[in-house]
């Protein structure tokens, strides 16, 4: 069955940077892509950013493009998401999600997540 | 961006009930169109895509309407473990979420 694991939980300082990372398993990693979602406390899901497992291409959310690198280690089966200065604003559960593309459309709906991971962004 | 807007916020409701959420787009996004079910501290749990394809292993109590910037996710008889919040997301152009409806016991 499709698995995503992620990383533990992490707490950083404002102005670090931190970096999620998502092993899949149970399917051709390079077949799908990788989605990134966030959810800050008591606040609805916010789509970050994608990467294209197969060929590494990306693309992320006006939003985050500055702070914001997500890579993927093919023969790891593995997706990360790096975010850098950060802010309080940033603290929030971080979820890998695996996406399906539909022709035509221009994003993924996304079927299968990870469990999420909190990063607290605190002094 | 593509707002999306989900009513209502919170709805009460009884064990059997017929429950509709409403989620509305600020453009057209033809059915480029997810339904999602959050329980607290849990990943969300993909229902809907395509605005009216029911995802596989998700129970058939659950279904979606709608095209261009008027949605809804109707639960037919609600059960027990469909308490709940409820996220549309548009996937036209790039990924955008509603802000969520929440399904308590009434």
């Amino acid at each position: 069955q499709v698995q995503l694991v992620q990383s533990g939980a992490e707490v950083k300082t404002p102005g670090a940077s931190v970096k999620v990372s998502c092993k899949a398993s149970g399917y051709t990693f390079t077949n799908y892509a990788i989605n990134w979602v966030r959810q800050a406390p008591g606040q609805r899901l916010e789509w970050m950013g994608w990467i294209n497992a197969g060929n590494g291409h990306t693309k992320y959310s006006q939003k985050f493009q500055a702070r914001i690198t997500i890579t993927r280690d093919t023969s790891a089966s593995t997706a990360s998401m790096e975010l850098s200065s950060l802010r309080s604003e940033d603290t929030a559960v971080y979820y890998c999600a695996r996406g399906i593309w539909s022709i035509h459309s221009a994003s993924y709906y996304l079927d299968s997540w990870g469990q999420g991971t909190l990063v607290t962004v605190s002094t | 961006d593509i707002q999306m807007t989900q009513s209502p916020s919170t709805l009460s409701a009884s064990v059997g009930d017929r429950v509709t959420i409403t989620c509305r787009a600020s453009q057209s996004i033809s059915s480029w169109l997810a339904w999602y079910q959050q329980k607290p501290g849990k990943a969300p749990k993909l229902l809907i895509y395509k605005a009216s394809s029911l995802e596989t292993g998700v129970p058939s109590r659950f279904s979606g309407t709608g095209s261009g910037t008027e949605f809804t996710l109707t639960i037919s008889t609600l059960q027990p473990d469909d308490f709940a919040t409820y996220y549309c997301q548009q996937y036209n152009s790039d990924s955008t979420f509603g802000q969520g409806t929440k399904v308590e016991i009434k």
